[in-house]
């Protein structure tokens, strides 16, 4: 099984709308973030998670929240989707701030 | 803010050639910087990280060199096979930004059989 796991894989939805992606990791790492990946642009940092008390704001986090129900659960929704949020969402995990370790991704095509 | 540059954005070259991708950033203050794998469909695989006091980094065919001062760093890649072919992506984590790592926008490299 992977270290790593978001769900879901693929999800359309309309402008306006609600939707959550979620992410579960069995490596045991205090540490989880959320990216997103648009082309030309590289991965940016949305949020991220030391522990279940600790949220961050990372680089591009306006329209989005995440929650970290337990250590090894850290979600992420966009409150009223807009098509702009139209990208690749990757989850991440890791120990001290070193190696990353990532999930297989979530493509998200608002409409 | 941190800003990591890749050359080229994509790259062809036929099997069994050795080849240097680049990477560059502006902010020399640097915990440390990572060489990551993209394949299509899947996450990024970690293949070599450095430390800011560290000159090198090496994993099989692969060879990751940092020069901090001058911004810049290459990734090896010796005998290249098909198997090679995926998106490589640096990514450094300043020293003023916590926890937070800053991503070039890739090399798409491609090995021809």
């Amino acid at each position: 099984d992977a270290d790593v796991t978001q769900t879901p894989r693929n999800r359309i939805t309309k402008t306006g709308k609600r939707i959550m992606l979620e992410c579960s990791q069995t490596k045991g790492h205090d540490r989880m973030y959320w990216y997103r990946q648009d082309p030309g642009l590289g991965l940016r940092l949305i949020y991220y998670s030391f522990d279940v008390k600790d949220i961050n704001k990372g680089e591009i986090s306006d329209g989005y929240s995440v929650s970290r129900q337990a250590q090894a659960k850290f979600s992420l929704s966009l409150e009223s989707a807009i098509p702009n949020q139209t990208a690749l969402y990757f989850c991440a995990t890791g120990q001290g701030g070193e190696t990353q370790y990532f999930g297989p991704g979530t493509r998200l095509l608002v409409l | 803010k941190q800003e990591v540059t890749q050359i080229p954005a994509a790259l062809s070259v036929p099997e069994g050639e050795n080849l240097v991708l680049n990477c560059s950033f502006t902010d020399s203050a640097i915990y440390n910087l990572q060489w990551f794998r993209q394949d299509p469909g899947k996450g990024l695989t970690s293949l070599l990280l450095i430390q800011s006091s560290q000159r090198e980094q090496t994993s099989g065919r692969l060879n990751a060199s940092l020069d901090k001062s001058s911004g810049r760093s290459t990734l090896y890649i010796a005998a290249s096979q098909p198997g090679d072919s995926a998106t490589y992506l640096c990514a450094v984590r300043p020293l003023w930004a916590g926890n937070q790592f800053y991503f070039g926008t890739g090399t798409s490299l491609t090995v021809i059989p």
